[in-house]
């Protein structure tokens, strides 16, 4: 079946442009997290979408960052006024439930900021 | 807080030796513990998991964990390495009852031939 997607595989903005980054996780998973990996941070948790409850947002680095998950299915990551260190490939996973579910991971947005 | 260390940012290893992957974490409690690798271009696998019970875990592609709480440790193991298994390794852990994981630095393979 089909596997978490998301788009732009690729995007390049430049600094102080917002974008926005999409996850479409696998039909029937109600967990939905979003990870940036990066070269100086390594894989580091964003943002956590369970069901109907209020995300878990004790990642996202600042309040230039966001995320909405509509219909308990598609969500998306929106960063404003983007900044060079803000360059990373932004990886989203879903799962059957929490942390004892298996979480499978999208193959990323990479996210160069010039 | 939770906190993983992987020592090793490559290991190099010939194709048919066997393979040992360092990891340390830090965490008050029993935590689930966690392998993923992820191959060049694309999103991370889950390897093996542990939660509770059997200290010594069985993965998917021949890989096995042994978790040993004294040394706050769960390596990976694998007893003969293919070329396929190039790739980077992360270890991660998680709090019971928590909803996010905290990964690693990651250990890059590369098998010679």
């Amino acid at each position: 079946g089909a596997g978490v997607s998301q788009s732009p595989s690729n995007k390049v903005t430049e600094k102080g442009k917002d974008v926005e980054l999409r996850c479409d996780p696998i039909s029937g998973h109600t967990a939905l997290y979003w990870y940036r990996q990066s070269l100086g941070q390594g894989l580091e948790f964003l943002i956590y979408f369970q069901g109907n409850s209020a995300p878990d947002k004790s990642g996202l680095p600042s309040d230039r960052f966001s995320a909405e998950r509509t219909g308990g299915s598609v969500s998306t990551l929106t960063i404003q006024r983007t900044q060079q260190e803000d360059s990373a490939v932004y990886l989203c996973a879903s799962s059957l439930g929490g942390i004892s579910y298996e979480q499978y991971f999208g193959p990323g947005t990479r996210l160069t900021v010039t | 807080a939770q906190s993983v260390t992987q020592p090793d940012i490559h290991i190099t290893v010939s194709e048919g030796a066997s393979l040992e992957l360092r990891c340390n974490y830090s965490y008050g409690a029993t935590p689930y513990l966690f392998w993923y690798v992820q191959s060049p271009g694309q999103g991370l696998q889950l390897l093996l998991k542990y939660f509770s019970g059997d200290t010594l875990v069985q993965g998917i592609k021949g890989f096995e964990a042994e978790f040993k709480r004294s040394q706050s440790s769960f390596n990976l193991r694998k007893p003969s390495v293919h070329w396929s298994d190039a790739a980077e390794y992360f270890c991660a852990v998680g709090a019971r009852y928590g909803n996010k994981l905290v990964f690693g630095a990651g250990t890059i393979l590369r098998v010679k031939s």
